[in-house]
């Protein structure tokens, strides 16, 4: 079992709607989650942390599940510029490594 | 350009020469990791450093790589003797300091290892 797994998409939405990712991770003991965006062929940037009481930065809420180990990331009212991949990234027990998953790709159409 | 930074940004390399990838951190940063990313796949864990010391090394390959940040310069990540399997996107990372919760490790544009 992959330790942070993610559905790979495609995702293709139109410009104006709401669309939400997923993520489970294997390891109960992690500590620090996360949601990156790679563009392609670009580094990982962090989009946001995530908190077990949710949070939101504007357009973005991401809410994490510790008793079920599901991490989640809902995007409202789409950008053609949010079309990027979307990286799930959890901080395991040693504290040191970012796990990546593979990611899912979102594609904003006009 | 405060930013984390990396060279080159792309190497060929035929099989069998080494490679040498270049990161320096971000200024103020003294924590520098490494990741790979194989195609289609995830960023993949490989080293933790700090200066003139190996951390983490659990994500390294057992043979032909190695990874350095010594007191002056970048640090160095090198695959010696490279096959076509090392062909990858390597990425590297910095932070300011130890513990992941209050620090966001800072990517650098990577490099784009081709091995023909």
């Amino acid at each position: 079992r992959k330790e942070v797994e993610q559905d790979p998409g495609p995702f293709n939405v139109p410009e104006g709607a709401t669309v939400a990712f997923n993520c489970t991770y294997s390891n109960s003991a992690s500590q620090s989650f996360f949601w990156y965006r790679q563009d392609c062929r670009k580094e990982p940037k962090l989009l946001m942390s995530v908190y077990s009481s949710g949070n939101e930065d504007g357009r973005f809420t991401a809410q994490l599940n510790r008793a079920s180990q599901y991490i989640s990331l809902l995007i409202r009212d789409s950008k053609l510029s949010d079309s990027a991949t979307y990286l799930c990234v959890v901080n395991l027990n040693s504290g040191y490594a970012l796990n990546f998953g593979k990611g899912t790709s979102l594609l904003v159409t006009p | 350009n405060a930013g984390v930074m990396q060279n080159p940004r792309h190497l060929v390399r035929r099989r069998g020469q080494e490679a040498r990838l270049r990161c320096s951190p971000m200024k103020g940063h003294s924590h520098v990791y490494w990741y790979r990313q194989l195609p289609e796949e995830g960023l993949k864990f490989m080293v933790y450093l700090q200066k003139e010391n190996i951390i983490d090394e659990s994500g390294m390959p057992k043979e032909r790589f190695s990874a350095e940040f010594p007191k002056e310069g970048p640090s160095i990540l090198r695959i010696q003797q490279v096959v076509r399997g090392d062909s990858a996107a390597y990425f590297c990372a910095s932070t300011g300091g130890f513990g992941l919760a209050y620090n966001e490790q800072f990517f650098g544009p990577g490099t784009r290892l081709t091995v023909l």
